[in-house]
């Protein structure tokens, strides 16, 4: 079945840790990929996204993603994590180039 | 506007009562999309149009739900007979040409069915 998984349901880091967030898809072809961020009460903020070519995209934030083919992934990474990106996350696909699908979600906190 | 605009931002609902929920996409977007979002899960898929032309609606969940965009930009959500089921955040997104552009998402609209 068509699904979007992200492994982990709530990771806890230290500020100032490096942080990677976890996005597994399972198409046929190679969607669209996306990483938003949801903080409580607002809507979702898209963080960055891959269409083609270089497999290494740039966010805001600080944030950026690796897609990986042959690993149908699309981790999200950060070097330093700062006490504001403390939210939920979402990877999300567009398998037909017209909605998308998200993943569970993974809930991020970060201690002082 | 400046962005994607839902109203009302929260709504409380008796079983059975019928609720709409409103979007004002940016300006000038064409395509427009609904998601559900249960609590502590991701959004779901409900419904897109681009412009007043509603091309998939392949995931409202049962005839109860029923969108609508008739002039091509502000757009109606509507429930119809509510149930506890339907208590969710109703999100609302629109970009400018389909989805390989940048899609803005509202706030959302909080229904709490009681």
């Amino acid at each position: 079945a068509q699904s979007v998984t992200q492994p982990d349901i709530h990771i806890t880091v230290s500020e100032g840790a490096s942080l990677e967030l976890r996005c597994n898809y399972s198409y046929g072809a190679t969607p669209y990929l996306f990483w938003y961020v949801q903080s409580p009460g607002q809507g979702l903020q898209l963080l960055l996204k891959y269409f083609s070519g270089d497999t290494l995209v740039q966010g805001i934030k600080g944030f950026e993603a690796e897609f990986k083919r042959s690993q149908s992934s699309f981790n999200l990474r950060k070097p330093s994590v700062h006490w504001s990106d403390a939210a939920e996350y979402f990877c999300a696909v567009d398998p037909y180039g017209q909605n998308f699908v998200f993943g569970p979600g993974t809930r991020l906190s970060v201690l002082p | 506007g400046a962005g994607v605009s839902q109203s009302p931002r929260y709504k409380v609902a008796k079983r059975g009562q019928d609720v709409a929920l409103r979007c004002d996409p940016i300006s000038g977007h064409v395509s427009l999309f609904w998601y559900q979002q249960a609590l502590g899960q991701g959004p779901e898929f409900l419904t897109y149009f681009q412009n007043e032309a509603q091309l998939d609606k392949s995931g409202l969940p049962s005839d109860r739900f029923f969108a609508e965009r008739p002039e091509g930009s502000v757009s109606t959500l509507k429930i119809q007979r509510t149930q506890q089921e339907d208590s969710a955040v109703y999100l609302c997104a629109s970009s400018s040409t389909g989805l390989d552009t940048e899609a803005f998402f509202g706030q959302g609209t909080r229904l709490t069915v009681v």
